[in-house]
């Protein structure tokens, strides 16, 4: 099956530098590739996603970029601010089977 | 609208005891997924519906949990019996499409099994 690995496990930045988290995944197959951003005690939420077919993403402050040759997809968030601070979760998915990495813990300091 | 709606939840039981947790999907959605999160396995998939069908439940640990979707509108993850491992936060999440398409998650039920 699938198998999401997810780097660093914690991330401190200072307030307006940039965050890179990153993801491989072992299942060529996998086609798509959602990034979750997770506040203490609440819901993950969608944050930005990238299907197979393309190469990177941007929505604002925050893009996604997808090396199908590599197996692997980063989350970049540029000019971070205080409320970035959560736990971000990439995950990989085929087949109906959603995978998710062990999260990322991102913390920014003002 | 209202979003993906669960009850309980909180949820405090003692082991052995039945638990029944609640989700209602966003309305319109055909897909509906339960996960578990803990902070050992993290993020899992437990089961998926897809138009009220089990399409997947391969993430489901083992016979003591079971889910079942009566109507497009409700669905239930039910463990019985409990035991302290499964203290987690279920969550439960709904699509418009399949797997690949945007998930939106619910509150949670943070269950705890003494």
């Amino acid at each position: 099956g699938e198998n999401v690995e997810q780097h660093p496990s914690t991330l401190s930045v200072q307030e307006g530098d940039s965050a890179v988290i990153k993801c491989t995944y072992s299942d060529s197959a996998s086609n798509y590739f959602p990034w979750y951003k997770q506040e203490l005690g609440k819901r993950p939420q969608l944050i930005i996603d990238i299907r197979s077919n393309v190469g990177e993403k941007k929505d604002q402050r925050i893009a996604v970029t997808l090396n199908k040759t590599a197996k692997h997809f980063s989350l970049h968030i540029t000019e971070t601010q205080p409320e970035d601070s959560a736990v971000y979760f990439c995950a990989a998915y085929r087949d109906n089977d959603m995978r998710f990495g062990a999260g990322t813990r991102l913390t920014v300091k003002p | 609208d209202a979003g993906v709606i669960q009850s309980p939840r909180h949820e405090v039981t003692e082991m052995g005891q039945e638990v029944t947790l609640r989700c209602k999907p966003i309305s319109g959605h055909n897909s509906l997924f339960w996960y578990r999160q803990t902070m050992m396995r993290g993020l899992e998939l437990l089961i998926y519906f897809n138009n009220n069908v089990p399409i997947d439940d391969s993430g489901m640990p083992e016979d003591r949990f079971s889910a079942k979707m009566p109507n497009a509108s409700f669905s239930t993850l039910k463990i019985q019996p409990s035991e302290p491992r499964d203290s987690a936060v279920y969550f439960c999440a709904s699509s418009i499409g399949t797997v690949g398409e945007t998930q939106y998650f619910g509150p949670g039920t943070r269950l705890l099994v003494l």
